[in-house]
């Protein structure tokens, strides 16, 4: 089974500090995402990656990096973190599946709290 | 307009009755498209994939799709408890990048 494993479940931080969120895929998958999930708002997607060092934005890009150094490791980045991004991030892993569309698998999520 | 639309409900079924949940999206040029289930407290999981126009039948599942009208649908046949869960429509308009709905809260009372 492929496993996406996110490496903070739950995270508590100070307004101005800076976050880092990993995620690892077990499976050589090309495509990894990060998306944040707020009730009655569904998953929008933060940032993508099709490949090693390349990225995309996706709808809310502002206050977030991401980097992808390594086909397996997908981080997503707070410069300074803002109450209004206290959150559950989630980790998705796009595997190819029988007609070469993307199947997702997610990892466990990481609920971040900026007080 | 969002790219991808559901019904938030909460949808609210008596156990062995069908529920029937829908999903618009805008992007005429999408090609692929999915229904995830999220379990209150997990993390969504894939339930169902659709490519073509017309039904697909998964056990319980149907998955109905119609590119002209741009909608998407999902069928759950005799409906249990266990089905009880938010249900998230996806679209994937290339290869690389994979938007959500919202979600349909389902209910499903004994």
């Amino acid at each position: 089974d492929v496993k996406v494993t996110q490496s903070s479940r739950y995270l508590v931080k100070r307004t101005g500090e800076k976050v880092f969120l990993e995620c690892v895929q077990d499976m050589d998958h090309e495509n990894m995402f990060w998306y944040r999930q707020d009730p009655g708002l569904g998953l929008r997607l933060i940032y993508f990656s099709y490949d090693v060092k390349m990225k995309e934005k996706g709808d809310i890009p502002e206050g977030y990096s991401v980097s992808r150094e390594k086909k397996e490791r997908f981080s997503l980045i707070l410069e300074s973190a803002s109450t209004n991004q206290t959150s559950m991030y989630l980790c998705a892993s796009g595997g190819t599946g029988n007609s070469g569309a993307n199947v997702l698998t997610f990892g466990a999520g990481s609920r971040l709290t900026v007080l | 307009q969002k790219e991808v639309e559901q019904n938030s409900g909460p949808l609210s079924v008596p156990e062995g009755a069908i529920a029937s949940l829908n999903c618009t999206y805008s992007d005429r040029v999408s090609q692929s498209f999915f229904w995830y289930r999220q379990y209150s407290g997990k993390s969504p999981e894939l339930i169902m994939s659709i490519y073509s126009n017309g039904d697909k039948e998964d056990g319980r599942f149907t998955a109905q799709l119609n590119k002209a009208s741009q909608y998407v649908s999902l069928l759950i046949r005799d409906s249990q408890p266990s089905d009880s869960a938010t249900y998230l429509c996806a679209v994937n308009r290339n290869n690389n990048d994979m938007r959500f709905g919202a979600g349909t809260r389902l209910t499903v009372k004994p």
